[in-house]
């Protein structure tokens, strides 16, 4: 079976805090992308990173970290300094290749960052 | 600027009534996908297409019909055997001729209400 869990249904942080979203998921392809998208008030999706299976090497872009742990089926993000600006429904996806590269997404997690 | 449009924003639908999606892309993509998100919950996929003149059901195409007779265009029609359509509709594509490791890239979405 293919899933992906974002446990996390909604955080609220205070502005500058940093904050870590979780994602879990499941697949017994060896070769498998994940993703993460943001999606803001306007409703679309806006695509933030992907890593593939092979890749465990930690990323950073600005504010922006994430870390993949095959260990634990483990693939976090973490928001340093949060922003107003961040508060959006972020969702992690899986894709594989017994899955034809469909998409499976978590339920996402509701971000606010107050002010 | 390249990018995918969907349309309308927002449509309503009378019952018994049969109402239909667009979805436009110029990234040259070969694949595109029809997902439906209801509120608190993730994406769920209604079609998917890889290829022009051909479709595939995702996991809740029932009361839904879909077309792909232009690469650019992949139209998605809900049917009056929906019998509850109200939700949020994303349209997406995808390049990278079937290879998993490209993201896909998200419309702005269309707002479906029932009448």
């Amino acid at each position: 079976a293919q899933k992906v869990t974002q446990a996390q249904t909604e955080i609220s942080v205070v502005e500058k805090e940093d904050v870590t979203l979780d994602c879990v998921y499941e697949t017994r392809d060896t070769t498998y992308y994940l993703f993460w998208y943001k999606q803001p008030p306007s409703g679309e999706l806006v695509f933030l990173i992907r890593r593939n299976s092979f890749d465990e090497q930690n990323e950073i872009s600005g504010r922006y970290s994430w870390n993949f742990q095959k260990s634990t089926s483990s693939f976090n993000f973490t928001i340093t300094a949060s922003q107003v600006v961040d508060s959006a429904v972020y969702f992690c996806a899986l894709a594989t290749t017994s899955g034809t590269y469909k998409y499976i997404f978590g339920t996402g997690t509701r971000l606010k960052v107050l002010a | 600027d390249g990018g995918i449009t969907q349309s309308p924003k927002y449509l309503f639908r009378k019952e018994g009534q049969n109402v239909t999606l667009s979805c436009e892309q110029n990234l040259n993509h070969d694949a595109m996908y029809w997902y439906r998100q209801d509120p608190g919950q993730g994406l769920r996929l209604i079609y998917y297409s890889q290829i022009v003149n051909d479709f595939q059901k995702g996991d809740i195409a029932e009361g839904y019909s879909v077309s792909r007779e232009k690469k650019e265009s992949f139209p998605l029609t809900v049917t009056s055997a929906q019998k509850n359509p109200t939700a949020f509709y994303l349209c997406a594509s995808r390049g990278g001729q079937g290879r998993g490791n490209q993201p896909q890239h998200f419309g702005d979405g269309t707002r479906l209400s029932i009448l």
